[in-house]
């Protein structure tokens, strides 16, 4: 099985614009989740999809949202970027099944660069 | 916030058995335990999972006491390619897997 695709890899940004971000699931898994990973702060949820649905949002300004497509696809969105958000982007998926049991497979992420 | 507590930093040289413990003392009925082990500029890559006593798989063994308040991700002889940052988490109903900060292990030639 192919794994979890991210993509574009690097991106470099402004401020003020937007951009946005691309992960393609493990066949078969139907829950999408982002985290954002910076060196202070480490790994932060961002927000889950389930069968195009937001199941879970952490805590991040209005700025970042998502989508998940009925084909499992996610994208998600940054809009008015700020020099704060350079960070390693990560998608994780998962069968989205009991999340006590449940494991996540990431991709290998694509680092922002906010200039 | 994370459910759990470990050790920030350890060291270790190559061909010792290293084991780094979590602390979850709210750990609930159903939780399972799961520990993931990440390198620079990668996502997390899952190792092991458990739910109470001894679990071993190819790469690592972890070990949870009866109370289950804790538990010990034990890797035999590492190597320095075992020199990654490695995290505990606990899964909980519907709520998302929190990541801590983990536990940055470095191996030593």
């Amino acid at each position: 099985k192919a794994g979890v695709t991210q993509t574009p890899r690097y991106l470099i940004k402004t401020r003020g614009q937007q951009v946005t971000l691309s992960c393609s699931p493990i066949s078969g898994h139907r829950s999408v989740s982002w985290y954002q990973q910076t060196p202070g702060q480490g790994l932060q949820f961002l927000f889950e999809y389930f069968s195009e649905t937001q199941r879970n949002k952490g805590n991040f300004p209005g700025r970042f949202s998502g989508r998940q497509f009925s084909n499992s696809r996610s994208e998600m969105n940054v809009s008015t970027l700020e020099l704060g958000d350079s960070a390693l982007y990560l998608c994780a998926s998962s069968s989205g099944s009991d999340r006590r049991y449940e494991k996540l497979f990431f991709g290998s992420g694509t680092q922002l660069s906010v200039l | 916030l994370a459910k759990t507590t470990q050790p920030i930093s350890m060291d270790s040289y190559e061909g010792q058995e290293v084991n780094i413990t979590c602390s979850h003392n709210n750990i609930a009925t159903n939780d399972y335990i799961t520990w993931y082990q990440q390198f620079p500029s990668q996502g997390p890559r899952f190792i092991i999972q458990g739910y109470k006593t001894k679990v071993t798989n190819e790469v690592a063994s972890l070990f949870i006491p009866a109370d289950r308040k804790s538990s010990t991700l034990s890797l035999p002889r590492v190597s320095l390619s075992d020199t990654a940052v490695y995290y505990c988490l606990v899964g909980e109903g519907n709520t998302p897997l929190v990541f801590g900060k983990g536990t940055r292990l470095s191996v030593i030639a």
